[in-house]
Protein backbone atom coordinates (compact mmCIF):
# COMPACT_ATOMS: atom_id res chain seq x y z
CA UNK A 1 0.00 0.00 0.00
CA UNK A 2 0.92 3.46 -0.19
CA UNK A 3 3.47 4.93 2.33
CA UNK A 4 4.49 8.61 3.64
CA UNK A 5 7.63 8.38 5.14
CA UNK A 6 8.72 11.53 7.37
CA UNK A 7 11.86 11.82 9.13
CA UNK A 8 13.26 12.39 11.60
CA UNK A 9 10.82 10.65 13.92
CA UNK A 10 12.66 13.14 16.94
CA UNK A 11 14.47 15.59 17.27
CA UNK A 12 16.05 17.83 20.13
CA UNK A 13 17.04 20.91 19.29
CA UNK A 14 18.65 24.19 21.14
CA UNK A 15 16.52 27.86 20.67
CA UNK A 16 17.49 29.66 17.89
CA UNK A 17 17.89 26.97 16.07
CA UNK A 18 16.75 25.43 12.80
CA UNK A 19 15.14 22.04 12.47
CA UNK A 20 14.03 20.78 9.25
CA UNK A 21 11.50 17.98 8.62
CA UNK A 22 11.02 15.85 5.73
CA UNK A 23 8.05 13.95 4.41
CA UNK A 24 8.08 11.55 1.43
CA UNK A 25 5.80 9.43 -0.24
CA UNK A 26 7.18 6.33 -1.35
CA UNK A 27 5.10 4.81 -3.78
CA UNK A 28 2.71 7.37 -5.55
CA UNK A 29 2.98 11.29 -6.34
CA UNK A 30 1.68 13.34 -3.68
CA UNK A 31 1.07 17.15 -5.28
CA UNK A 32 -0.58 17.89 -2.06
CA UNK A 33 0.58 17.10 1.43
CA UNK A 34 -0.54 18.67 4.68
CA UNK A 35 1.41 19.54 7.89
CA UNK A 36 -0.15 19.17 11.65
CA UNK A 37 1.18 19.89 15.03
CA UNK A 38 -0.75 18.15 17.91
CA UNK A 39 -0.24 19.01 21.88
CA UNK A 40 -0.27 16.01 24.16
CA UNK A 41 -3.51 15.04 24.81
CA UNK A 42 -5.00 16.97 22.12
CA UNK A 43 -6.09 16.95 18.63
CA UNK A 44 -4.21 17.31 15.39
CA UNK A 45 -3.93 21.01 14.36
CA UNK A 46 -3.54 21.49 10.71
CA UNK A 47 -0.77 24.03 9.90
CA UNK A 48 -0.72 24.37 6.16
CA UNK A 49 -1.35 22.40 2.68
CA UNK A 50 1.68 22.08 0.90
CA UNK A 51 1.40 22.34 -2.91
CA UNK A 52 3.93 20.63 -5.35
CA UNK A 53 5.28 23.38 -7.28
CA UNK A 54 3.67 26.89 -5.78
CA UNK A 55 2.91 28.52 -2.50
CA UNK A 56 1.94 26.54 0.61
CA UNK A 57 -1.41 27.76 2.11
CA UNK A 58 -1.05 28.35 5.98
CA UNK A 59 -3.99 28.01 8.49
CA UNK A 60 -4.82 30.96 9.91
CA UNK A 61 -2.39 31.98 12.93
CA UNK A 62 0.39 29.84 11.72
CA UNK A 63 3.38 31.77 10.72
CA UNK A 64 4.31 31.57 7.44
CA UNK A 65 8.09 32.95 8.07
CA UNK A 66 8.34 30.66 10.82
CA UNK A 67 7.20 27.07 9.49
CA UNK A 68 9.10 27.48 6.05
CA UNK A 69 7.42 24.88 3.55
CA UNK A 70 8.93 23.71 0.46
CA UNK A 71 7.19 21.32 -1.64
CA UNK A 72 10.00 20.86 -4.76
CA UNK A 73 8.99 17.10 -6.01
CA UNK A 74 5.82 15.32 -6.33
CA UNK A 75 7.18 13.02 -3.64
CA UNK A 76 9.04 15.67 -0.84
CA UNK A 77 7.94 18.19 0.98
CA UNK A 78 9.76 19.51 4.10
CA UNK A 79 9.05 21.79 7.00
CA UNK A 80 11.65 24.13 8.23
CA UNK A 81 10.89 25.33 11.96
CA UNK A 82 13.12 28.57 11.83
CA UNK A 83 14.67 29.98 15.08
CA UNK A 84 12.82 27.23 17.12
CA UNK A 85 11.64 28.28 20.43
CA UNK A 86 10.26 25.79 23.49
CA UNK A 87 6.88 26.70 22.49
CA UNK A 88 7.54 24.89 19.38
CA UNK A 89 8.50 21.67 21.00
CA UNK A 90 5.01 19.75 19.87
CA UNK A 91 4.42 16.78 17.73
CA UNK A 92 4.17 17.24 13.68
CA UNK A 93 2.91 14.80 11.37
CA UNK A 94 2.75 15.19 7.45
CA UNK A 95 -0.36 13.22 5.24
CA UNK A 96 -0.63 13.29 1.80
CA UNK A 97 -3.76 12.25 -0.22
CA UNK A 98 -3.32 9.03 -2.53
CA UNK A 99 -4.47 9.67 -6.04
CA UNK A 100 -6.84 7.47 -8.68
CA UNK A 101 -9.72 5.69 -7.13
CA UNK A 102 -8.24 5.42 -3.36
CA UNK A 103 -8.12 9.08 -2.30
CA UNK A 104 -7.69 8.68 1.68
CA UNK A 105 -4.62 10.26 2.64
CA UNK A 106 -1.87 8.33 3.86
CA UNK A 107 0.07 9.80 6.98
CA UNK A 108 4.11 10.01 7.94
CA UNK A 109 5.08 8.61 11.35
CA UNK A 110 4.88 11.95 13.01
CA UNK A 111 8.21 14.02 14.71
CA UNK A 112 8.67 14.82 17.94
CA UNK A 113 10.57 18.36 18.33
CA UNK A 114 11.81 19.36 21.49
CA UNK A 115 13.09 22.56 22.01
CA UNK A 116 15.57 22.82 24.34
CA UNK B 1 4.74 -4.09 17.11
CA UNK B 2 2.02 -1.50 17.27
CA UNK B 3 -1.29 -2.13 15.59
CA UNK B 4 -4.71 -0.79 14.66
CA UNK B 5 -7.00 -2.67 12.99
CA UNK B 6 -10.51 -1.19 11.40
CA UNK B 7 -12.29 -2.31 8.44
CA UNK B 8 -10.92 -1.16 5.16
CA UNK B 9 -14.58 -0.19 3.39
CA UNK B 10 -18.26 -0.19 4.99
CA UNK B 11 -21.48 0.05 2.96
CA UNK B 12 -24.77 1.93 4.27
CA UNK B 13 -27.86 3.28 3.49
CA UNK B 14 -28.64 6.69 4.04
CA UNK B 15 -30.74 7.18 7.16
CA UNK B 16 -29.38 4.14 8.78
CA UNK B 17 -27.22 3.73 11.41
CA UNK B 18 -23.37 2.33 10.77
CA UNK B 19 -20.78 1.31 13.36
CA UNK B 20 -17.31 1.55 12.60
CA UNK B 21 -15.06 -0.79 14.62
CA UNK B 22 -11.49 -0.27 15.88
CA UNK B 23 -9.00 -2.63 17.97
CA UNK B 24 -5.39 -1.41 19.19
CA UNK B 25 -2.59 -2.99 20.36
CA UNK B 26 -0.04 -0.37 21.41
CA UNK B 27 2.72 -0.15 23.89
CA UNK B 28 0.69 2.14 26.17
CA UNK B 29 -2.24 4.38 25.87
CA UNK B 30 -2.67 8.10 26.26
CA UNK B 31 -6.44 8.44 24.55
CA UNK B 32 -7.94 7.15 20.85
CA UNK B 33 -8.79 9.74 18.16
CA UNK B 34 -11.27 9.86 15.24
CA UNK B 35 -10.76 11.67 12.78
CA UNK B 36 -13.05 11.67 9.52
CA UNK B 37 -11.84 12.41 5.90
CA UNK B 38 -13.62 13.49 2.41
CA UNK B 39 -11.66 12.54 -0.60
CA UNK B 40 -8.71 14.74 -1.41
CA UNK B 41 -9.20 16.77 2.04
CA UNK B 42 -7.43 17.04 5.53
CA UNK B 43 -8.68 14.86 7.76
CA UNK B 44 -11.26 16.83 10.53
CA UNK B 45 -11.63 15.78 14.08
CA UNK B 46 -13.99 13.94 15.49
CA UNK B 47 -13.78 12.20 18.97
CA UNK B 48 -11.18 12.04 21.61
CA UNK B 49 -11.50 8.81 24.30
CA UNK B 50 -9.21 8.71 26.91
CA UNK B 51 -11.56 7.19 29.60
CA UNK B 52 -14.01 3.94 28.59
CA UNK B 53 -17.62 4.47 27.89
CA UNK B 54 -19.66 6.25 24.89
CA UNK B 55 -19.08 10.18 24.30
CA UNK B 56 -21.96 11.39 22.15
CA UNK B 57 -21.77 14.26 20.02
CA UNK B 58 -24.83 15.18 17.70
CA UNK B 59 -25.44 12.01 15.28
CA UNK B 60 -21.92 10.73 16.20
CA UNK B 61 -20.81 8.74 19.31
CA UNK B 62 -17.95 7.17 19.84
CA UNK B 63 -17.05 4.67 22.47
CA UNK B 64 -14.00 3.02 24.06
CA UNK B 65 -13.00 0.29 26.52
CA UNK B 66 -9.73 0.29 27.92
CA UNK B 67 -9.62 -3.52 28.69
CA UNK B 68 -10.73 -4.64 25.68
CA UNK B 69 -8.36 -2.43 23.58
CA UNK B 70 -11.53 -1.51 21.72
CA UNK B 71 -13.46 1.28 20.41
CA UNK B 72 -15.91 2.57 17.93
CA UNK B 73 -17.87 4.97 16.02
CA UNK B 74 -21.76 5.09 15.57
CA UNK B 75 -23.31 7.52 12.63
CA UNK B 76 -26.68 7.92 13.11
CA UNK B 77 -29.17 9.39 10.90
CA UNK B 78 -26.68 8.67 7.87
CA UNK B 79 -26.86 11.23 5.21
CA UNK B 80 -24.73 11.39 2.06
CA UNK B 81 -22.38 13.76 2.84
CA UNK B 82 -21.52 11.04 5.57
CA UNK B 83 -19.39 8.88 2.82
CA UNK B 84 -15.64 9.63 3.86
CA UNK B 85 -12.69 7.91 5.24
CA UNK B 86 -12.93 7.53 9.36
CA UNK B 87 -9.27 6.92 10.72
CA UNK B 88 -9.00 5.74 14.05
CA UNK B 89 -5.65 6.35 16.09
CA UNK B 90 -4.27 5.66 19.34
CA UNK B 91 -1.89 7.89 21.39
CA UNK B 92 0.98 5.27 22.74
CA UNK B 93 3.06 5.87 25.69
CA UNK B 94 5.26 8.09 23.62
CA UNK B 95 2.47 10.34 23.17
CA UNK B 96 3.13 9.34 19.22
CA UNK B 97 0.04 8.59 16.80
CA UNK B 98 -0.66 5.12 15.71
CA UNK B 99 -3.15 5.33 13.33
CA UNK B 100 -5.04 2.73 11.28
CA UNK B 101 -5.58 2.68 7.86
CA UNK B 102 -9.37 3.87 7.55
CA UNK B 103 -12.23 3.01 6.98
CA UNK B 104 -14.16 3.86 3.99
CA UNK B 105 -17.57 4.50 4.18
CA UNK B 106 -20.23 4.15 1.54
CA UNK B 107 -23.53 5.82 1.78
CA UNK B 108 -26.19 4.87 -0.69
CA UNK B 109 -29.56 6.56 -0.96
Amino acid sequence: GAVVSQHPSWVICKSGTSVKIECRSLDFQATTMFWYRQFPKQSLMLMATSNEGSKATYEQGVEKDKFLINHASLTLSTLTVTSAHPEDSSFYICSAPFGGSNTEAFFGQGTRLTVV
Amino acid sequence: GQNIDQPTEMTATEGAIVQINCTYQTSGFNGLFWYQQHAGEAPTFLSYNVLDGLEEKGRFSSFLSRSKGYSYLLLKELQMKDSASYLCAVVDSNYQLIWGAGTKLIIKP
